[in-house]
């Protein structure tokens, strides 16, 4: 088996702040996502990569940049937090296009 | 662009009664999409219960049941005998490319199962 990791768990921060999130897996698997998820609504595609470098745009990708550095791990970048901005940021990551495993979750908070 | 709509919760049932959980489905990018079920449990991350990629199949896992109906453009989940273990909140998404790698989430149900 295999495990996903997300750092930090909670995340503060100031409104204007450039504030970075980090996702590891051990799957090898080659793909990895990036999701959002705000108070009733469903997950929202961030950005994703199908190899180390690689990036695609989500539907989401506007006010984010990302980068695989490795095929081990994806960082999320939020380039200027919004005030009382909170959401739940999701990693995952695949191999067969099918099924996508999820990592615990960084929560948000924008004071 | 796609969408995906599902029961609102919360849903509460007692312990051994019936649980559906309604799914329909918009693929505007895709003619035949995959469709999904994740499950939350307390505590714990977002994992894949059920999986369909081919119309007219059934999936199941755990004794929950779905059945790819593209008539309906349904993927609705059933269980007939619920369990305190199954309180958790419940995805379906579809995935949008033929590659499979954008999926569409609906907003989730919240299922109570009480002892």
């Amino acid at each position: 088996g295999g495990i996903i990791t997300q750092t930090p768990k909670f995340l503060i921060g100031q409104e204007g702040q450039k504030l970075t999130l980090k996702c590891q897996q051990n799957f090898n698997h080659d793909t990895m996502y990036w999701y959002r998820q705000d108070s009733g609504k469903g997950l929202r595609l961030i950005y994703y990569s199908i190899t180390e470098n690689d990036l695609q745009k989500g539907d989401l990708s506007e006010g984010y940049d990302a980068s695989r550095e490795k095929k081990s791990s994806f960082s999320l970048t939020v380039t200027s937090a919004q005030k009382n901005e909170m959401a739940v940021f999701l990693c995952a990551s695949s191999i067969d296009n099918y099924e996508q495993y999820f990592g615990p979750g960084t929560r948000l908070t924008v004071l | 662009g796609d969408s995906v709509t599902q029961t609102e919760g919360p849903v509460t049932v007692s312990e051994s009664e019936s649980l559906i959980i309604n799914c329909t489905y918009s693929a505007t990018s895709i003619a035949y999409p995959n469709l999904f079920w994740y499950v939350r449990y307390p505590g714990e991350g977002l994992q894949l219960l059920l999986k369909v990629i081919t119309a007219g199949q059934k999936g199941s896992s755990r004794g929950f049941e779905a059945t790819y109906n593209k008539e309906t453009t349904s993927f609705h989940l059933q269980k007939a005998s619920v369990q305190e273990s199954d309180s958790a909140v419940y995805y379906c998404a579809l995935g949008e490319d033929s590659a499979g790698n954008k999926l569409t989430f609906g907003i989730g149900t919240r299922v109570l199962v009480r002892p």
